[in-house]
């Protein structure tokens, strides 16, 4: 059973930045695709990004474009996910998923980010 | 961008009694490969999201067969065939066809 464990969250103010962490122990990052989804409250998941197992794609929504990137330290078979000049609309629990070929087959337990002044 | 649009967003049912949920979407989601990437997830609350279904109507492991999905092109069904307690929660449909990615808004199923 793949299990995958975000951290990083917390409260920022808005224009603030914050690093969150996608670690998998158990399995091997290189040979999986990992993506990115928020849950904020009252509203439905937002997909936010995805990056291929060799780093060779990545997709990003609209919303995080140019504010959001993705980097990873293989040796620690961690994903990172930084998120720079947040809004208060990117309030949300953020979920890293595992990519099963056109679907999410794992989820973490998520971690939450909370943008307020 | 493909646009998910599920409904009912409320879905109360009695114990026992089945329950539909439906999700559309603006573009078919026929992928060039031939498959569908269309997705089934149930959050109960306080967990993660976990999903049921995947190319339209696959079971995942451990997914009691009361769960089911069906559909093609842009129309696609979520049926419980009779619902229990432990399915209270949120269901939301995605798709995996084209980028981005996208969701729909999620159905509440309550029990009445």
């Amino acid at each position: 059973q793949v299990q995958l464990v975000e951290s990083g969250g917390g409260v920022v103010q808005p224009g603030g930045s914050l690093r969150l962490s996608c670690a998998a122990p158990g399995f091997t990052f290189s040979s999986y695709g990992i993506h990115w989804v928020r849950l904020a409250p009252g509203k439905g998941p937002e997909w936010l990004t995805f990056v291929h197992y060799d780093g060779s794609d990545q997709h990003f929504a609209d919303s995080v474009k140019g504010r959001f990137t993705l980097s990873r330290d293989s040796s620690r078979n961690t994903l990172f996910l930084q998120m720079n000049s947040l809004r208060t609309e990117d309030t949300a629990v953020y979920y890293c998923a595992k990519d099963a070929r056109g679907s999410l087959d794992a989820w973490g337990k998520g971690t939450t980010v909370t943008v307020s002044s | 961008d493909i646009v998910m649009t599920q409904s009912p967003l409320s879905l109360p049912v009695t114990l026992g009694q089945p329950a539909s949920i439906s999700c559309r979407s603006s573009q078919s989601l026929v992928h060039s490969d031939g498959n569908t990437y269309l997705n089934w997830f149930q959050q109960r609350p306080g967990q993660s999201p976990r999903r049921l279904i995947y190319k339209v109507s696959n079971r995942d492991s451990g997914v009691p067969d009361r769960f089911s999905g069906s559909g093609s092109g842009t129309d696609f069904t979520l049926k419980i065939s009779r619902v229990e307690a432990e399915d209270v929660g949120l269901y939301y449909c995605m798709q995996g066809t084209n980028w981005p990615w996208a969701f729909g808004q999620g159905t509440k199923v309550e029990i009445k």
